[in-house]
């Protein structure tokens, strides 16, 4: 059982290049996230669906795209990538219909992204 | 305005000590609190969660404590290990907040000596 799988683990991009950072999860977890951590603010929400097909915005989502036509797999699109975007990027999934514990995060192992 | 803090610096503490780790907030009402451990280059891994009308929950050697009152909670290693050194981020899971967004703290760095 892999969990929360993401791709590229690294990427070093230049300004202006567009790239598409991969989640993928086996737990068919219908809700899942994209977050991205930087030093001193700790773990901001991009955006995140709630089942294939849905989609919304969370605190941060310019400059990014995402789409769920799977429940499986939940990709992460950066536009045109900017220094402000060099950050390190978590995919997480969780499990709505577990009750109390329905919002405990599964993350992934991240993507470390530099752009120049 | 909304903040949620915890420890800026990190926490160093001897071997077969009890760590304690805050979480403060304000202006926000959360329906649940969680604790997840996170080690260099890995995703956050969730540790225990706790509800706003529970004043403890316990697992092994972990305790947290919840105090709407106050706005904090504080997460407890007793009898520490080297292995337990790791970044501790709490998250809060507001009240009527939309399914699936968590608010999360910065984390604090826990650096156990043997």
């Amino acid at each position: 059982n892999a969990g929360v799988t993401q791709t590229p683990k690294f990427q070093v991009l230049k300004t202006g290049q567009s790239m598409t950072l991969q989640c993928a999860q086996d737990m068919n977890h219908e809700y899942m996230s994209w977050y991205r951590q930087d030093p001193g603010m700790g773990l901001r929400l991009i955006h995140y669906s709630v089942g294939a097909g849905i989609t919304d915005q969370g605190e941060v989502p310019n400059g990014y795209n995402v789409s769920r036509s799977t429940t499986e797999d939940f990709p992460l699109r950066l536009l045109s990538a900017a220094p402000s975007q060099t950050s390190v990027y978590f995919c997480a999934s969780s499990d709505p219909t577990s009750g109390r514990t329905k919002n405990i995060q599964y993350f992934g192992a991240g993507t470390r992204l530099s752009v120049l | 305005s909304q903040k949620i803090e915890q420890n800026s610096e990190a926490l160093n503490i001897q071997e077969g000590k009890t760590a304690t780790l805050t979480c403060n907030y304000t202006n926000y009402s959360p329906a649940y609190l969680q604790w997840y451990r996170q080690d260099p280059g890995r995703g956050p891994v969730f540790l225990l969660l706790i509800r706003e009308n529970e004043k403890e929950k316990r697992k092994e050697r972990l305790k947290v404590t919840f105090d709407t009152t106050l706005k904090q909670s504080l997460f407890h290693i007793t009898a520490s290990q080297p292995a337990d050194s790791a970044t501790y981020l709490c998250a809060l899971d507001l009240k009527g907040g939309a399914t699936n967004k968590l608010i999360f703290g910065t984390g604090t760095l826990l650096a156990v000596q043997p």
